[in-house]
């Protein structure tokens, strides 16, 4: 249980285009959802919430024209990267909590998506 | 307030030793403390967490020493294996309700065989 997929696992752009990445609960309804990014050898930053229904939160220093997330229903949150550039080039994950466990920190992450941007 | 640090940044351990990681917090309101493993091109998979109300707990060869006092949690991972080699992550729930993670800046763990 407690299943969560991204899509695609790895994408190749140029510079100036948008990326789709799609963020799936499998197996369980998700509340809230969350974007990371990872650099190389770095921890995981937090770029935003979202929450089903409702206007993604984004960090401080998140662009949120650059960063659209979309939650469009309790299993799957978008996140677009507009008019990509190469220093957007990272590892995204998202993360999901169970709606059935009401109260419960738990987030379940995906596999994450390596974004390259040339 | 908001960090949460991790020590060490890298440890090596022997086959069938004893890995210990640290994370220390300074906001007393942080009520879960998980801890995830990461392998390379790979998500965050949760390992185990802990709640401020209890000072241990185990879930296998893993386990978590909590020490609300010191604001400290452990890591400790029992008898290691090579597959363990992998890179560890604390981190602490906001406590604003909003369930978001303040995430230790990781411990990349080598087994050697």
């Amino acid at each position: 249980g407690a299943v969560v997929s991204q899509h695609p696992s790895w994408v190749i752009c140029k510079s100036g285009t948008s990326v789709k990445i799609e963020c799936r609960s499998l197996d369980f309804q998700a509340t809230t959802m969350f974007w990371y990014r990872q650099f190389p050898k770095q921890s995981l930053m937090l770029m935003a919430t979202s929450n089903e229904g409702s206007k993604a939160t984004y960090e401080q220093g998140v662009e949120k024209d650059k960063f659209l997330i979309n939650h469009a229903s309790l299993t799957l949150s978008t996140l677009t990267v507009t008019s990509a550039h190469p220093e957007d080039s990272s590892f995204y994950i998202c993360s999901a909590r169970d709606r059935r466990l009401s109260g419960t920190d738990t987030q379940y992450f995906g596999p994450g998506t390596r974004l390259t941007v040339l | 307030q908001q960090q949460v640090k991790q020590s060490p940044q890298s440890l090596i351990v022997q086959k069938g030793g004893i890995s210990i990681i640290n994370c220390a917090y300074e906001n007393t309101a942080f009520d879960y403390f998980p801890w995830y493993q990461q392998f390379p091109g790979k998500g965050p998979a949760l390992l185990i967490a802990i709640r401020p109300d209890v000072s241990e707990k185990k879930e296998g060869r893993f386990t978590i020493s909590f020490n609300k006092s010191a604001k400290q949690f452990s890591l400790h991972i029992m008898d290691s294996q090579p597959g363990d080699s992998a890179t560890y992550f604390c981190a602490a729930s906001s406590p604003s309700g909003t369930y978001k993670y303040i995430f230790g800046t990781g411990t990349r763990l080598k087994v050697l065989a």
